[in-house]
């Protein structure tokens, strides 16, 4: 079946410019994840959707990022003003729900550059 | 606030058995112990998990000791589609949405 997809797979703006990456997770997977990973260093964790709520969003970095999904499927992480120090892959993931007995599904991830 | 310790990086031969370390003395008791990988553009794949037994699956597997401090993760056979970054996380139950990376061990497979 089809896994989770992202799209762009490559992003690449100017910086103060305004930016939205899309995550499809796998249908039917109610917690979805995103994530942070720049250049030599492990994903970092920035928010968390049960359905269509965030319940957790500690790990945006700043009010400049902001996440949605507001049918509880698809999700779109924003970010506005981006600065150079933004560039990063950006991945996504989901579960059927959350828990530690649920593997997280993760997509391909957005390569983001700001220059 | 890393909780595990691996090593940067290791070579493997194709076809002989890989054994991954990795360090987590300050695990608590209700914290598992889980690997990720991820081959080079792709996101994180899951591994294999536990909690104090040892475990077997398809892909790896998962031996703890009996202190829990360590853990090793092997792979019987390595192929060269095995070269990638390997992770060792541990998770903790009451908040068990996140995975909290370290810079995981390059393991490299060559001929």
């Amino acid at each position: 079946g089809a896994g989770v997809s992202q799209t762009p797979s490559n992003k690449v703006t100017e910086k103060g410019k305004y930016v939205e990456l899309r995550c499809d997770p796998i249908s039917g997977h109610t917690a979805l994840y995103w994530y942070r990973q720049s250049l030599g260093q492990g994903p970092e964790f920035l928010i968390y959707f049960q359905g269509t709520g965030a319940a957790d969003d500690s790990g945006l970095p700043n009010d400049r990022f902001f996440a949605v999904r507001p049918e509880g499927s698809v999700s779109t992480l924003k970010i506005q003003r981006t600065e150079r120090g933004d560039s990063a892959v950006y991945l996504c993931a989901s579960s059927l729900t959350q828990g530690v007995y649920n593997e997280q599904f993760f997509g391909p991830g957005t390569r983001l550059t700001v220059l | 606030d890393a909780k595990t310790t691996q090593p940067p990086s290791m070579d493997c031969a194709e076809g002989r058995a890989a054994n991954l370390p990795c360090n987590h003395s300050t695990i608590s008791g209700n914290e598992y112990v889980y690997w990720y990988r991820q081959i080079h553009s792709q996101g994180p794949q899951y591994i294999i998990h536990g909690l104090k037994n040892n475990e077997t699956n398809e892909m790896a597997s998962l031996i703890i000791t009996e202190d829990r401090k360590s853990s090793t993760l092997i792979l019987p056979h390595a192929t060269l589609r095995d070269t990638a970054v390997y992770y060792c996380i541990v998770r903790p139950t009451h908040n068990d949405y996140k995975l909290s990376f370290g810079a995981g061990t390059t393991v490299t497979v060559r001929a």
